[in-house]
């Protein structure tokens, strides 16, 4: 356990569906991500939250909305997705951005598949 | 482009035989980490090292730098079973945010029993 936990584990979603992956870390962080890890692709990564506030948004289609309520919680609502969205979501939090010198901890992940 | 890139893409090994997977990056970095991902999960930090150090130990693992090279290598000893698993590499973009930290695309090493 890296005290980074993602629900649910795996999901089946139709192209029309909408749907949340949740990610909750016990860890006292307040640096969380989001990660895609396609087949044969680097780790992407996606989003970026710093003490509650979006730092980052790698170009990602609007299709994915993040949310982070609070340090604790990070959400990814999902709506309309295609098939080659269909990868494992990575969530990961971390010590503070300024701290260059920190790791990452990795929750166990989302099987996503979108048919 | 990729910040950093690992070499072999795959390695297989007999147990016991010892695994060295490199990872080679273009930007200047101050710190340099190693992570393990187990098939389908997530992943789990292995090392760090910083720019100014040459070399690092952890257990049956031994990190190098070449801050001149820009390169880097992870050296497993008395390999096992359990090692089978991909390795990446991480480096941060920014000399002064953790925001930014980039993935190579990993080697997968399998160990054979």
């Amino acid at each position: 356990e890296t005290g980074v936990t993602q629900t649910p584990r795996h999901l089946v979603m139709g192209m029309t569906n909408k749907k949340s992956l949740k990610c909750e870390q016990h860890l006292g962080h307040n640096a969380m991500y989001w990660y895609k890890q396609s087949a044969k692709k680097p780790l992407e990564l996606m989003f970026v939250y710093n003490f509650k506030e979006q730092t980052e948004n790698n170009s990602v289609p609007s299709r994915f909305s993040p949310e982070c309520p609070n340090s604790s919680h990070l959400f990814l609502h999902l709506h309309t997705l295609q098939p080659e969205d269909s990868a494992l979501y990575l969530c990961a939090s971390s010590q503070p951005l300024d701290r260059v010198e920190t790791e990452a901890f990795f929750g166990q992940g989302t099987r996503l598949t979108v048919v | 482009s990729q910040q950093g890139e690992e070499d072999p893409q795959a390695l297989s090994i007999q147990e016991g035989e010892n695994a060295t997977m490199n990872c080679s990056y273009k930007t200047s970095i101050n710190n340099l980490q190693w992570y393990r991902q187990n098939s389908g999960r997530g992943l789990v930090h292995l090392i760090l090292i910083r720019s100014n150090e040459r070399e690092k130990h952890s257990g049956r693992l031994r990190v190098t730098l070449d801050t001149s090279k820009k390169s880097s290598s992870l050296l497993i000893t008395a390999s096992r079973a359990a090692d089978t698993a991909s390795y990446f590499c991480a480096t941060p973009s920014s000399k002064t945010s953790y925001d930014k930290v980039i993935f190579g695309p990993g080697t997968s090493l399998s160990v054979i029993p």
